[in-house]
């Protein structure tokens, strides 16, 4: 069975810092790699995935993932933060071929201070 | 284009009713998904289909039930509610053909809160 761990249950960052929200996984076979974000009372939003090729992966906002196979991880990634990427956000899983049907971790609130 | 819409937004039940969230999606996604969301638990599987006329189980279908007509519709039916359902419920669509930018990436609606007294 594929898994997906978040082992931050929160993030504190001050606006222009870096930021990093860990994720690893568990999945046979190759994975597929998702990121997603929540904002407030809305649904998840697509920030970025990972399916095959260059194991940087750029996606939506300025954010990036690096896909580490050794490691099983998939860690997101922003060179400067803003107050406006607070948020919850959520990594997910699923095994080449079955790219449809997503693991989600538990997620990882994000909150950017000035 | 809506995406997807799901109704109604929020519900309060009592233990016993029941009940169907509705869910359409315009973008002629074959697949299409059911989660809940409760805090810190991420969110889990109820049901998924993968196109009209066709259901499967995911990870907590337990006390759910749900159907497939058409490519756009699939409603999720809640019978004889109970306190454990409160939850936030997400109905999600995707394609699946191909490696494209948006092959395999869910469509989320905004969500329906459900209460059960």
């Amino acid at each position: 069975a594929q898994s997906v761990a978040q082992p931050e249950d929160q993030v504190n960052v001050a606006e222009g810092n870096p930021l990093t929200v860990k994720c690893t996984y568990s999945v046979s076979g190759n994975p597929y790699l998702f990121w997603y974000v929540q904002y407030p009372n809305r649904g998840l939003q697509f920030l970025l995935k990972y399916i095959t090729g260059d194991n940087l992966v750029k996606g939506s906002y300025g954010f990036e993932a690096e896909f580490n196979k050794s490691q099983t991880s998939f860690h997101l990634k922003k060179p400067s933060a803003l107050v406006s990427d607070s948020a919850l956000y959520f990594c997910a899983v699923a095994p080449a071929g079955g790219g449809n049907k997503l693991t989600f971790g538990t997620g990882t609130q994000l909150k950017v201070e000035l | 284009n809506a995406g997807v819409t799901q109704t109604p937004k929020f519900r309060i039940l009592k233990i016993g009713q029941s009940m169907t969230l509705q869910c359409a999606q315009d973008m002629n996604h074959n697949y299409m998904y059911w989660y809940r969301q409760d805090p810190g638990m991420g969110l889990k599987l109820i049901y998924y289909s993968v196109g009209a006329g066709i259901t499967d189980k995911g990870e907590v279908p337990n006390g759910y039930n749900v159907s497939r007509s058409t490519t756009e519709d699939f409603p999720l039916r809640l019978e004889l509610a109970a306190p454990s359902q409160t939850s936030v419920y997400f109905c999600a669509s995707s394609y699946s053909k191909g490696q494209g930018a948006g092959a395999n990436v869910l469509t989320f609606g905004a969500g329906s809160r459900l209460t059960v007294l």
